[in-house]
C-alpha cells in the first residue's frame, strides 16, 4: 500500500533552516507529483508547492518564494522540503502527500511537527 | 487565491443522525473539489474526490456533491469513528486551497 514516511519533529530557532524529508512506498515514486503542505491552528491548512519526482520541476505557493526548496533523491524514492529564514510564524505540522488523479492529495505522511522559538 | 468557506464551524449531532457540511468557493472550480476527514493527532484523510467520487475503503454513508461553487458533504447514520473535523480543498488551480473545517462533536 502507498506509504509516505516522513522525518522526525525538529526545533529550530528564528532565522534557521529546516530540512523534512518524505520517503515514498508502495508506488511508482516517479509517476505521482508530491506536494508539500502545512497545518497550524492560525494559518489552517496551507499548500506550498509539488515536485515532479521524475523531472526535479517545482512549483511553490507566492507565500513561500525564495524560501523554499524542494528536492528529490529518485535512487532511495525520497523528497526533501527545504525551508529557509524560519520564523515563529513558521511553526506547523509539514505535510507530504501524493498528487492524486482528481487534482487532490490522496495519501499523506504522518506529519514532521516544526517548531520555532526566539 | 481561491478561498474557500465552509460552514457551520462546529456541528453537534449524535450517533445515528445525519448531518451535511458546506463549502463554497469564492470562484467557480467545477468539480474540482475533494473532501478530508482529520482525527486528532493524524494526517488527513481523503474522503471524496471531484466532488463526489468516493475513494475506495470508505464507507458509504459518507456521499459528496454540488459543482462550481457550492459543495456538500453529507454523512448519514452517524458512527462514533466519524467525530473528527472535516475539510474541503479546491484542485482547480494553483495555489490548493482548504477550507477552515468543520469539527463534529458529540
Amino acid at each position: 500500500q502507498v506509504q509516505l514516511e516522513q522525518s522526525g519533529d525538529e526545533v529550530k530557532k528564528t532565522g534557521d533552516s529546516v530540512k523534512v524529508s518524505c520517503k515514498a512506498s508502495g508506488y511508482a515514486f516517479s509517476v505521482y507529483y508530491l506536494h508539500w503542505v502545512r497545518q497550524s491552528p492560525r494559518n489552517g491548512l496551507q499548500w506550498m508547492g509539488w515536485i515532479n519526482p521524475n523531472t526535479g520541476d517545482t512549483k511553490f505557493a507566492q507565500n513561500f518564494q525564495g524560501r523554499v526548496t524542494m528536492t528529490r533523491d529518485v535512487s532511495v524514492k525520497t523528497a526533501y522540503l527545504d525551508l529557509s529564514r524560519l520564523t515563529l510564524d513558521d511553526t506547523a505540522i509539514y505535510y507530504c502527500a501524493r498528487a492524486g488523479d482528481w487534482n487532490d492529495l490522496d495519501s499523506w505522511g504522518q506529519g514532521t511537527l516544526v517548531t520555532v522559538s526566539s | 487565491d481561491i478561498q474557500m468557506t465552509q460552514s457551520p464551524p462546529y456541528v453537534s449531532a449524535s450517533v445515528g443522525d445525519t448531518v451535511t457540511i458546506a463549502c463554497r468557493a469564492s470562484q467557480g472550480i467545477s468539480k474540482w473539489l475533494a473532501w478530508f476527514q482529520q482525527r486528532p493527532g493524524r494526517a488527513p484523510k481523503i474522503l471524496i474526490s471531484a466532488a463526489s467520487i468516493l475513494q475506495s475503503g470508505v464507507p458509504s454513508r459518507f456521499s459528496g456533491s454540488g459543482s462550481g461553487t457550492e459543495f456538500t458533504l453529507t454523512i448519514s447514520s452517524l458512527q462514533p469513528e466519524d467525530f473528527a473535523t472535516y475539510f474541503c480543498q479546491q484542485g482547480d488551480r494553483f495555489p490548493f486551497t482548504f477550507g477552515q473545517g468543520t469539527r463534529l462533536e458529540i
